[in-house]
């Protein structure tokens, strides 16, 4: 596609649940990331992949948090065991090079845990 | 480390007025820095980004932003502003060799008739 595409595009779940978010990148893009933003909270860092490796994956905040990326294309971030703090909007971002290019970012996907 | 820091997570302006945004960074190394705008339910665009070349950076919908080594600052600025703009703003710094942006906190801009 054009863009960075995500979904779901807003996901409602109950606690304790076990949730799977999708990114696709622009076509070509070797680096992704995935941030979360919270309500005034910013945007907070993830993970990084180049191409299918994850170089840093300081970001995730919790053994409950993994992402993975195959075929250097789609990224999968899962949470499991969901809590009510996870709720934030997940955004995924992709770029041609690391460290001085411009990112790409989706629209994210909501996630609401009950 | 990296880190960025805006000052005012709200600012109000008239329109026509001007806009001034605020964004100190701390870095151990020469930073590349950006600006990214996002406006209600939609994804982060850039704005701007500095690179080392030329200190005052020109962007689109008629933003600019002045890096100043001395003060740490990578101020972003509009002479008139108008009802458009309002969204949220962030500044970054690049990490080197670290292949991910350190985001500010966001300022959200509202702008007035």
């Amino acid at each position: 596609g054009a863009g960075v595409s995500q979904s779901p595009s807003n996901k409602v779940t109950e606690k304790g649940k076990d949730v799977e978010l999708r990114c696709d990148p622009i076509s070509g893009h070797t680096a992704l990331y995935w941030y979360r933003q919270s309500l005034g909270q910013g945007l907070e860092f993830l993970i990084y992949f180049q191409g299918n490796s994850a170089p840093d994956k300081s970001g995730l905040p919790s053994d409950r948090f993994s992402a993975e990326r195959t075929g250097g294309s789609v990224s999968t971030l899962t949470i499991q065991r969901t809590q009510q703090e996870d709720s934030a909007v997940y955004l995924c971002a992709s770029s041609l090079l690391d460290n001085t290019g411009e990112l790409f970012f989706g629209e994210g996907s909501r996630l609401t845990v009950l | 480390a990296q880190s960025v820091t805006q000052l005012g997570s709200h600012v109000s302006v008239s329109e026509g007025a001007l806009v001034l945004l605020r964004c100190n960074y701390s870095s151990s190394v020469p930073p590349y820095l950006f600006w990214y705008v996002q406006y209600p339910n939609q994804g982060l665009q850039l704005l701007l980004k500095y690179t080392s070349a030329a200190t005052l950076v020109k962007g689109i919908n008629g933003f600019e932003a002045e890096f100043k080594k001395s003060e740490t600052s990578f101020h972003l600025t509009k002479p008139s502003a108008h009802m458009s703009d309002a969204a949220e703003y962030f500044c970054a710094v690049s990490v080197p060799q670290g292949g991910k942006l350190i985001f500010g906190q966001g300022t959200e801009l509202s702008v007035k008739p």
